[in-house]
């Protein structure tokens, strides 16, 4: 059984620059969340998709969006990008309805925004 | 989703057991309590998750009084590998977001 993996790794983008960043879900699991985890503090909810459309969002602007496609991976974009959209970025996959325990994270994409 | 208070920072050594409290004042009668771990540079890691009373499995146990207004992490004889944010999140089964505070930072020391 595969967990979740992202990519890329590390990012270093330009202030108003577009990112585009990748997750591929764990086997079985049909839901993916995106999370924003700045340094210092915990991870703060952008989004969710099931089944290739949005089904939650959290306080973040139009600027993130995302995509899921039909093999459950996922994508988070960014447009226009500012120097406080530098974190790390997760993307966990769960199935619907999952207990909270049911979520499981990869290791992120760190972006830096200058 | 009820708001949860716990320490900033706590200091262990080796073989030590470490207990982390949080406090959720105003738990909901359908929410349940979930722990989180997370290492540098990696995501969470769910670690243990009740209801109410006492939860053990191989990694930690969760102690939580009747009036569930507070919880306990209990980790049994620390080692270095155990130095992590830990996390406590309060909400209902099956909820589909996950909403996480600034979490504890223990640090364990040989």
């Amino acid at each position: 059984e595969t967990g979740v993996t992202q990519s890329p790794t590390h990012l270093i983008k330009t202030r108003g620059q577009q990112v585009t960043l990748r997750c591929s879900s764990q086997s079985g699991h049909n839901t993916v969340s995106w999370y924003q985890q700045a340094l210092g503090q915990g991870p703060q909810f952008i989004f969710q998709y099931y089944r290739e459309e949005e089904n939650g969002r959290g306080n973040f602007p139009p600027r993130f969006s995302g995509l899921q496609f039909p093999n459950y991976s996922s994508e988070l974009n960014v447009n226009a990008l500012e120097l406080d959209d530098s974190a790390l970025y997760l993307c966990a996959s769960s199935t619907t309805g999952s207990r909270s325990y049911g979520y499981t994270f990869g290791s992120g994409t760190r972006l830096t925004v200058v | 989703l009820a708001k949860t208070t716990q320490p900033i920072s706590m200091d262990s050594y080796e073989g030590q057991e470490v207990n982390i409290t949080c406090s959720h004042n105003n738990i909901a009668t359908n929410d349940y309590i979930t722990w989180y771990q997370q290492f540098p540079s990696q995501g969470p890691r769910f670690i243990i998750q009740g209801y109410k009373t006492k939860v053990t499995n191989e990694v930690a146990s969760l102690f939580i009084p009747a009036d569930r207004k507070s919880s306990t992490l209990s980790l049994p004889r620390v080692s270095l590998s155990d130095t992590a944010v830990y996390y406590c999140l309060v909400g209902e089964s099956g909820y589909s977001t996950l909403t996480f505070g600034k979490g504890t930072m223990l640090l364990v020391s040989p």
